[in-house]
């Protein structure tokens, strides 16, 4: 059974940093690229980034390049998602889910969310 | 960057009925689309990939259709477990990968 669990979320203040992870299981993990999207309160689904099985590649969404950085660890089965400067505007649910195939970014499976909050 | 319009927002329907919710893209991309089914403190759920392909385990009542910039989500029969938020996600050009506004699907 393929299982996402993410960590890391919390309160954060504007201008700090956060790490969160997503621990996989039941699957080939390096064999999929690992996606992170993100839904503020009341708010739509928003990509923010997406690395590839052997972790060669990684994408971000305008609204995060320059201030988010995804990695992993095949390993540990486990994407990371660190975050930095953040701002009001990134409070969010963050998601991490897998691709339905390699790089095929339709996503399967999702993790169950992590809260992050950037508030003074 | 590709632009997802799902329309309504919102659609009323009864337990029983027949729902087709839309997606437009403001240019071709051919049948690269997912549909997502998002309830409540829940996270999303692939219902459909590449225009009409169902994973599996998800019932046959939703099917999917359209290529080019136009697509729909059906569902057949409407169960009580169906009234949540749809949403629609193209693959074809990204970075960046974009999802629609949702479409919410109350009970009249």
């Amino acid at each position: 059974e393929v299982q996402l669990l993410e960590s890391g979320g919390g309160l954060v203040q504007p201008g700090g940093s956060l790490r969160l992870s997503c621990a996989a299981s039941g699957f080939t993990f390096s064999s999929y690229a690992m996606t992170w999207v993100r839904q503020a309160p009341g708010k739509g689904l928003e990509w923010v980034s997406t690395i590839t099985g052997g972790g060669g590649r990684t994408y971000y969404a305008d609204s995060v390049k320059g201030r988010f950085a995804i990695s992993r660890d095949n390993s540990k089965s486990t994407v990371y998602l660190q975050m930095n400067s953040l701002r009001a505007e990134d409070t969010a649910v963050y998601y991490c889910a897998k691709a339905i195939e390699a790089a095929r970014i339709s996503l399967d499976y999702w993790g169950q969310g992590t809260l992050v909050t950037v508030s003074s | 960057e590709i632009v997802l319009t799902q329309s309504p927002a919102t659609l009323s329907f009864s337990p029983g009925e027949r729902a087709t919710l839309s997606c437009r893209a403001n240019q071709n991309i051919g049948s690269f689309l997912a549909w997502y089914q998002q309830k409540p403190g829940q996270a999303p759920r692939l219902l459909i990939y590449d225009s009409s392909n169902r994973p599996t385990g998800i019932p046959a009542r939703f099917s999917g259709s359209g290529s080019g910039t136009d697509f729909t989500l059906t569902i057949s029969s409407l169960e009580p477990e169906d009234f949540a938020v749809y949403y629609c996600q193209q693959r074809i050009t990204w970075p960046p990968i974009t999802f629609g506004q949702g479409t919410r699907l109350e009970i009249k």
